[in-house]
């Protein structure tokens, strides 16, 4: 079965920038997406077919697609943005989720 | 604003069948083109797709559950159901029904209810 692989965290610092890195078989062939969920929360789809932002999320959200590794991005990162972070893509008409990645924002 | 809400018990027994219920309001299941499907959260894990069905009634499951799952429509009430046989323990999670929606060839789940949580316990 498919499988996406993320780094289980990522630290960041008020006002830098936080990478998340997803990885997959040729994953850049897929389109990804990436939810945020902050605790006891459902998830938010922060970003869609690979770089788009839906309506009302941040400018400072963006993502990236190629090879076998999608990255989100948040550039200027604020203590709001501190949550648990899934990439997810389609395989063959099955939705499949990454591992997560909790962001702390230190 | 389309809005989901999970229904059902909180509480299953072992070996038995998990039944929810997801009402959908602000929206027709049975228009445009969205994949209603249901996603499940272990306690202090991460997401699990269960699977999907169309508008149009055809459906796609997670190959790992597919012998146990059925997802299905009723369009007079505007609701999905989940039905998850043989339960056992590692069941126990909250259980969220969510809308796919697809542009650009890239589906994406843009509406999420609030969750569920079941327990499977005797």
């Amino acid at each position: 079965s498919y499988e996406l692989t993320q780094p289980p965290s990522v630290s960041v610092s008020p006002g830098q920038t936080a990478s998340i890195t997803c990885s997959g078989d040729k994953l850049g062939d897929k389109y990804v997406c990436w939810y945020q969920q902050k605790p006891g929360q459902s998830p938010v789809l922060v970003i869609h077919q690979d770089s788009k932002r839906p309506s009302g999320i941040p400018e400072r959200f963006s993502g990236s697609n190629s090879g076998s590794t999608a990255t989100l991005t948040i550039s200027g990162t604020q203590a709001m943005d501190e949550a648990d972070y899934y990439c997810q893509a389609w395989d063959s008409s099955t939705g499949v989720f990454g591992t997560g990645t909790k962001v702390t924002v230190l | 604003q389309v809005q989901l809400q999970e229904s059902g018990p909180g509480l299953v027994k072992p070996s038995e069948t998990l039944s929810l219920t997801c009402t959908v309001s602000g929206g027709s299941v049975s228009s445009g083109s969205y994949y209603w499907s249901w996603i499940r959260q272990p306690p202090g894990k991460g997401l699990e797709w269960i699977g999907y069905i169309y508008y149009s009634g055809s459906t796609s499951y997670n190959p790992s559950l597919k012998s146990r799952v059925t997802i299905s429509l009723d369009t007079s009430k505007n609701h999905l159901s989940l039905k998850l046989t043989s339960v056992t323990a590692a069941d126990t999670a909250v259980y969220y029904c969510a809308r796919g929606e697809c542009s650009g060839g890239s589906c994406s789940f843009d509406y999420w209810g609030q969750g569920t949580l079941v327990t499977v316990s005797s």
